[in-house]
């Protein structure tokens, strides 16, 4: 199993509609992290969490919202989704200092 | 404020020849700094990491990177490609006190046979 796991993999919705990605994750880490990647822009920080009462936002916070369940979930939300919204968005995890962050495989969003 | 430059938005090699990725940051201090891969469907994975020591860093894949403090680059190599490495490369660079990653837009890598 992985590491990092994101639902959905792939998801087409329409504008206006509220869209929850997810995210868990074994490896044990405190901090987690959403990115989204566009092609030529590479990966943006959404918002950031250090354990579950901290929460950050990340440089392109706005529209989105994020909710720390647990150490091992960090789900991302699109109140209300917009075609710009439309991405490649990941998850990552770390365990801080000078370590690497460990990223899942993504979710493909894409709103009409 | 933190920021890293890949110049090279696409690069084309044949299978076997010699590689080099260039990556400059901006950083007040001493940086730590990552390559990561992505191909395609998938996420990115770490190939190596700076953070304090030897400036030559080996990684996975047969990579190697080299910090050179007087020129802010951290630039990534392997002696010989194969068709397997054509994927997209990252370079990311961290604060010591932030625990957040600034990364480049990325450099698309085709090898042709």
């Amino acid at each position: 199993d992985a590491d990092v796991t994101q639902t959905p993999r792939n998801r087409i919705t329409k504008t206006g509609k509220r869209i929850m990605l997810e995210c868990s994750q074994t490896k044990g880490h405190d901090r987690m992290y959403w990115y989204r990647q566009d092609p030529g822009l590479g990966l943006r920080l959404i918002y950031y969490s250090f354990d579950v009462k901290d929460i950050n936002k990340g440089e392109i916070s706005d529209g989105y919202s994020v909710s720390r369940q647990a150490q091992a979930k960090f789900s991302l939300s699109l109140e209300s989704a917009i075609p710009n919204q439309t991405a490649l968005y990941f998850c990552a995890t770390s365990d801080g200092g000078t370590q690497p962050q460990h990223f899942g495989d993504g979710t493909r969003l894409s709103i009409l | 404020a933190q920021s890293v430059t890949q110049p090279d938005i696409h690069i084309t090699v044949s299978e076997g020849a010699s590689l080099e990725l260039r990556c400059n940051y901006s950083y007040g201090a001493t940086p730590y700094l990552f390559w990561y891969v992505q191909s395609p469907g998938q996420g990115l994975q770490l190939l190596l990491k700076y953070f304090s020591g030897d400036t030559l860093v080996q990684g996975i894949k047969g990579f190697e990177a080299e910090f050179k403090r007087s020129q802010s680059s951290f630039n990534l190599r392997k002696p010989s490609v194969h068709w397997s490495d054509a994927a997209e490369y990252f370079c990311a660079v961290g604060a010591y006190n932030t625990d957040k990653l600034i990364f480049g837009t990325g450099t698309r890598l085709q090898v042709f046979p």
